[in-house]
C-alpha cells in the first residue's frame, strides 16, 4: 500500500486564526491530491482538490498548497471558524488505482469560540 | 431524493452471525467503493466495484463479501462477524477513478457482541 502521513493528529485553533493540516505521500504519479472534511455522524465529503500541474488552489477560506519536489500538500483554512470544526483526511489518488485508494489518518480539528 | 444511502445506519449483532451492510446511489456512478473507519486508522478501503458484476480487493477484504448485480447497489457481507468487524462502514460512489471525488454515505455503525 502507497504510505500517506498526515499531521497534526489533531488541532486547536482560536476563532479567526489559520489551521494548517499537512500530508507526506510517497508515489510521485498520484494525479489528483483532495482534502475531505467530515463531521460526527456523517461520511466524509470533498472539501478541496488540486491537480499536480498547479501549485495552489484556493476556494473561499480554503487552500491548498502543493510542493511537488518536497512530495506533500497542505490545507489551509483562513480565519477558521467554530464551524470548521471537523475532522480533515487527505487522500492523494492516482487515476486507474482504486485498489490502492488510501486516506490518511486524519487530523481533529477544534476552533475555539 | 439523490445521494447514497446506508441502511441500517446502527446495528448490533453477535459474533458469527451474518450480517449485510446496504449501500444505495442515485447519481448512476460506475466506482462504489466499501471503507471501514476505525479510532487511528483514518479510513481503510475493504472492497470496490468498477461497474455492474466487476469487484476488487482493497487494503483490508478478509471476512467480507460483496456482490454488485446492479449498477446503483452494493451490498457488503459479514458472513460470520467477528469482534475486530466492529467499526463504522461508509459506502462511497463515484462516477470514474480518474480524478473524481467520491461521494460517501453517512456510514453504519456495527457493534458486534
Amino acid at each position: 500500500q502507497q504510505q500517506v502521513k498526515q499531521s497534526p493528529q489533531s488541532l486547536i485553533v482560536q476563532k479567526g486564526g489559520i489551521s494548517i493540516i499537512n500530508c507526506a505521500y510517497e508515489n510521485t504519479a498520484f494525479d489528483y491530491f483532495p482534502w475531505y472534511q467530515q463531521f460526527p455522524g456523517k461520511g466524509p465529503a470533498l472539501l478541496i482538490a488540486i491537480r499536480p500541474d498547479v501549485s495552489e488552489k484556493k476556494e473561499g477560506r480554503f487552500t491548498i498548497s502543493f510542493n511537488k519536489s518536497a512530495k506533500q500538500f497542505s490545507l489551509h483554512i483562513m480565519d477558521s471558524q467554530p464551524g470548521d470544526s471537523a475532522t480533515y483526511f487527505c487522500a492523494p489518488f492516482l487515476s486507474g488505482s482504486a485498489r490502492q485508494l488510501t486516506f490518511g489518518s486524519g487530523t481533529q480539528l477544534t476552533v475555539l469560540p | 431524493d439523490a445521494g447514497i444511502t446506508q441502511s441500517p445506519r446502527y446495528k448490533i449483532t453477535e459474533t458469527g452471525r451474518q450480517v449485510t451492510l446496504m449501500c444505495h446511489q442515485t447519481w448512476s456512478h460506475s466506482y462504489m467503493f466499501w471503507y471501514r473507519q476505525d479510532l487511528g486508522h483514518g479510513l481503510r478501503l475493504i472492497y470496490y466495484s468498477a461497474a455492474a458484476d466487476i469487484t476488487d480487493k482493497g487494503e483490508v477484504p478478509d471476512g467480507y463479501v460483496v456482490s454488485r448485480s446492479k449498477t446503483e447497489n452494493f451490498p457488503l457481507t459479514l458472513e460470520s462477524a467477528t469482534r475486530s468487524q466492529t467499526s463504522v462502514y461508509f459506502c462511497a460512489s463515484s462516477e470514474s477513478d480518474s480524478n473524481q471525488p467520491q461521494h460517501f454515505g453517512d456510514g453504519t455503525r456495527l457493534s458486534i457482541l
